[in-house]
């Protein structure tokens, strides 16, 4: 079945890095442009970025633009989100999200992973 | 840059229609879509293009988005539909998501 599956979140110091990483399955990673979402505890959803099908188009947010960086591995069917310069109000749990077709279509989401959390705190 | 503003919460009796507002600028230009996320879970797409449903979301979930305003709407709501609700467009390459909107059923 259709499977979005994240993985490396954790407590982390201010200041630290962290990369995230989601394992897509279940049909064509190639096909599709994938997203990064957050969400702070209790609070609503905040997007992060989206990279293309082909991974040679990415954008990010404005409030995490120079510290977050998308990426993605076509040979591992695998999402990736690279966070560096850790903050506090960083702490959301982040959900890897895939588009409903390619970058550029003012798509929805339509696969939703689980989400792994990410604290930072000292 | 760009915003799109939801109440924050709506309550609706069983049986009775529940409609949830979501604004923003010039809104009905672009498509619209929504998301359900319950209480622990991950957000489901429950409206995308501003009125088509995904495969296997109920009949009773509807959609419409004209000028500022795109307005998701639940006919017969089920004590099941009582979730947070999100609205998401695109605001040129970046991705908006409205604050979002506790659907209570009471």
């Amino acid at each position: 079945q259709v499977q979005l599956v994240e993985s490396g979140g954790g407590v982390v110091q201010p200041g630290r890095s962290l990369r995230l990483s989601c394992a897509a399955s279940g049909f064509t990673f190639s096909s599709y442009a994938m997203h990064w979402v957050r969400q702070a505890p209790g609070k609503g959803l905040e997007w992060v970025a989206v990279i293309s099908s082909d991974g040679s188009d990415k954008n990010h947010a404005d409030s995490v633009k120079g510290r977050f960086t998308i990426s993605r591995d076509h040979s591992k069917n695998m999402l990736y989100l690279q966070i560096n310069s850790l903050r506090p109000e960083d702490t959301a749990v982040y959900f890897c999200a895939r588009d409903q077709y390619d970058y550029g279509g003012n798509n929805a989401f339509d696969i939703w992973g689980q989400g792994t959390m990410v604290t930072v705190s000292s | 840059s760009y915003e799109l503003t939801q109440p924050p919460s709506v309550s609706v009796s069983p049986g009775q229609t529940a409609s949830v507002t979501c604004s923003g600028d010039k809104l009905g230009g672009k498509f619209a879509c929504w998301y359900q996320q319950k209480p622990g879970q991950s957000p489901v797409l429950v409206i995308y293009q501003d009125n088509v449903r995904p495969s296997g979301i109920p009949e009773r979930f509807s959609g419409s988005n004209s000028g500022n305003t795109a307005t998701l709407t639940i006919s017969g709501t089920q004590a099941v539909d009582e979730a947070d609700y999100y609205c998401q467009a695109w605001d040129s390459i970046n991705v908006i998501f409205g604050g979002g909107t506790k659907l209570t059923v009471l």
